[in-house]
């Protein structure tokens, strides 16, 4: 089955600096990639996804990349915030008509210092 | 529009005890999904309903979970009886049929087993 490794696992950065957090994936047949952000007691949110047929996507202050020849893609936050402080997962699935299974990775913890 | 519903949010048991779980999601939804969170990792699935039927359910300990979708809306999760190790944080989601389709999760059930 599918495998997520996700690096770092704790991240610490300053105010208005950026954040980069790595996944690489097992499964070739994987297409579809979303982050999770999980705040304190609450389930995970999506905050991006790409497809497999796009090479980066961007949304205001984050964006994703996606390597499918060396099966790793990252999330790249900037200027970040305070309220970017939480734990954030990769996710990886197949296009299968049966189910929609997602694989996880391990989370990163990020805190921003104000 | 309202979220994924979860309840209980705590819940302290004895080993050997028995547990339920109830998730009611997101109207519409023909998919739900039951995840397990250890501390520090990130959710694994452990049953995927399309409707009220089973699409995946390879990663649910089937001697003492069970999980069931009554008239492919609500759906319960029980384990009996519990175990150390079962303690976690059990996450139901929710989405539309389909492969890209966001997964809504809820804000969980924070299991202890002493």
């Amino acid at each position: 089955g599918e495998n997520v490794e996700q690096h770092p696992s704790t991240l610490s950065v300053q105010e208005g600096d950026s954040a980069v957090i790595k996944c690489t994936y097992s499964d070739s047949a994987s297409n579809y990639f979303p982050w999770y952000k999980q705040e304190l007691g609450k389930g995970p949110q999506l905050i991006i996804d790409i497809r497999s047929n796009v090479g980066e996507k961007k949304d205001q202050r984050i964006a994703v990349t996606l390597n499918k020849t060396a099966k790793h893609f990252s999330l790249h936050i900037t200027e970040t915030q305070p309220e970017d402080s939480a734990v954030y997962f990769c996710a990886a699935k197949r296009s299968e008509a049966a189910g929609n299974k997602l694989t996880f990775g391990g989370g990163t913890r990020v805190l921003v210092k104000p | 529009e309202a979220g994924v519903a979860q309840s209980p949010r705590y819940k302290i048991i004895e080993k050997r005890q028995s547990v339920a779980f109830w998730c009611n999601p997101i109207s519409g939804h023909a998919t739900l999904y039951w995840y397990q969170q250890i501390l520090g990792q990130g959710p694994k699935l452990l049953i995927q309903f399309q409707n009220n039927g089973v699409v995946d359910d390879s990663q649910l300990p089937k001697d003492r979970f069970s999980a069931e979708r009554l008239k492919g809306v609500d759906s319960t999760l029980k384990i009996q009886p519990a175990k150390l190790e079962d303690s976690a944080v059990y996450l139901c989601a929710s989405s539309l049929s389909g492969t890209y389709n966001e997964q809504f999760f809820g804000p969980g059930t924070r299991l202890t087993v002493l």
